[in-house]
């Protein structure tokens, strides 16, 4: 159980275009998502904390209007990188929070490249 | 502000040798101590999880202790395999989960 599956696995996009990237809680629901970036050989850093039907908390330094973060249901919580550049090119990883506190379960993972 | 580092941040040992994964963090506000695995490229697999009231947990030739008050986590892994080979990361969760920096792995055949 707890499984969270994220969508793309990877993607390539354009500088200046938008992605989105969606993350879903497979067989539990999620409260709370969050959202982590990692860069290469770097470990994750919190980029913001999404609660079901409410806005996100970003973490400082994470601009909320390059990463808009919708987290429409229990289930389903999307992160678009809008007007990416080079520099956004990471990996992202989304948790979904479960019925035990303090307890995280993560999903694989979104490589994207930004050309 | 939460912070973790992982000693060392690489490690290199022949087949068969214990590894011992060192993990310390600043405040010792926890709820809970996390191991991860992450390989190249992938995901975080959850390889165990040490509540702010417990000593230790084991799992096969996973073992991982928890000191709050020094606030440091140790991971020992037994008799390792070449795959073991992989990044292993700490987290700790306070208000929310901080990760450590990792420390990569490479058993050796």
């Amino acid at each position: 159980g707890a499984v969270v599956s994220q969508h793309p696995s990877w993607v390539i996009c354009k500088s200046g275009t938008s992605v989105k990237i969606e993350c879903r809680s497979l067989d539990f629901q999620a409260t709370t998502m969050f959202w982590y970036r990692q860069f290469p050989k770097q470990s994750l850093m919190l980029m913001a904390t999404s609660n079901e039907g409410s806005k996100a908390t970003y973490e400082q330094g994470v601009e909320k209007d390059k990463f808009l973060i919708n987290h429409a249901s229990l289930t389903l919580s999307t992160l678009t990188v809008t007007s990416a550049h080079p520099e956004d090119s990471s990996f992202y990883i989304c948790s979904g929070g479960g019925d035990r506190a303090y307890e995280q379960y993560f999903g694989p993972g979104t490589r994207l490249t930004v050309t | 502000k939460q912070e973790v580092t992982q000693i060392p941040a690489a490690l290199s040992v022949p087949e068969g040798e214990n590894l011992v994964l060192n993990c310390s963090f600043t405040d010792s506000a926890i709820y809970n101590l996390q191991w991860f695995r992450q390989d190249p490229g992938k995901g975080l697999t959850s390889l165990l999880l040490i509540q702010s009231s417990q000593r230790e947990q084991t799992s096969g030739r996973l073992n991982a202790s928890l000191d709050k008050s020094s606030g440091r986590s140790t991971l020992y892994i037994a008799a390792s395999q070449p795959g073991d080979s992989a990044t292993y990361l700490c987290a700790a969760q306070g208000n929310k989960l901080t990760f450590g920096g990792g420390t990569r792995v490479l058993v050796k055949p």
